[in-house]
């Protein structure tokens, strides 16, 4: 059973189109809250990430949302471009640097 | 710098067999884990080391072993394989040590047990 629900499975955007995606968790100790990017063939890389003491990251295009009350957070992908095509994990962890994984998000941006 | 590499890049193995997929990082970092990725099931963590000379079972060990003779490589053999072990094995590395616990990830070997 997956601690980490995550949607849609996959989300097509045009070109300068916001990509959004949806995460939901149960377990409280939850203090941690990362999203991996990964194209075809690689590993996944750190995107952003965020501690539940702050509602929303920014970085450059990519902003994640927190939730606590809700136990939710969200990856938005704002002007997405077709470089950002690739798969999305949101993650979580509880202080032993054990990470639990979302099933993934592909995101199709089409020019 | 290399950061993390793994071997091999590929890989078809009959069932029954024994098969060790190796890792190797070179950023000194304390701690080291090994993923499986499944198409729908995302990333599920096998076993994690939180420094040389410890290991743990992760999510979904049965079936893999792991060992940690020192910082920089650790090993995931499969003793016995079989069908449902085909998949895309990931071995990453943190440092264990800082708050925001970076996971730096290999490029992953493609395994495929008939």
């Amino acid at each position: 059973q997956q601690q980490v629900k995550q949607s849609p499975q996959s989300l097509i955007v045009q070109k300068g189109g916001i990509s959004i995606i949806n995460c939901a968790y149960e377990n409280t100790a939850f203090d941690y809250f990362p999203w991996y990017q990964q194209f075809p063939g690689k590993g996944p890389a750190l995107l952003i990430a965020i501690r539940p003491d702050v509602s929303e990251k920014k970085e450059g295009r990519f902003t994640i949302s927190f939730n606590k009350s809700a136990k939710q957070f969200s990856l938005h992908i704002m002007d997405s471009q077709p470089g950002d095509s690739a798969t999305y994990f949101c993650a979580a962890s509880s202080g032993d640097y054990k990470l639990s994984f979302g099933a993934g998000t592909t995101v199709t941006v089409r020019a | 710098t290399a950061g993390i590499t793994q071997a091999p890049t590929s890989q078809i193995l009959a069932a029954g067999r024994s098969m060790t997929l190796r890792c190797t990082q070179d950023m000194r970092h304390n701690a080291m884990y090994w993923y499986r990725q499944d198409l729908g099931l995302g990333l599920r963590l096998i076993h994690y080391s939180n420094t040389a000379g410890t290991t743990g079972k992760g999510e979904v060990p049965d079936g893999y072993s792991v060992s940690r003779a020192n910082t920089d490589d650790f090993p995931l053999t499969l003793a016995s394989a079989v069908p449902s072990q085909t998949s895309v094995y990931f071995c990453a590395s943190s440092d264990g040590t800082s708050g925001m616990n970076e996971q730096y990830f290999g490029p992953g070997t493609r395994l495929t047990v008939t």
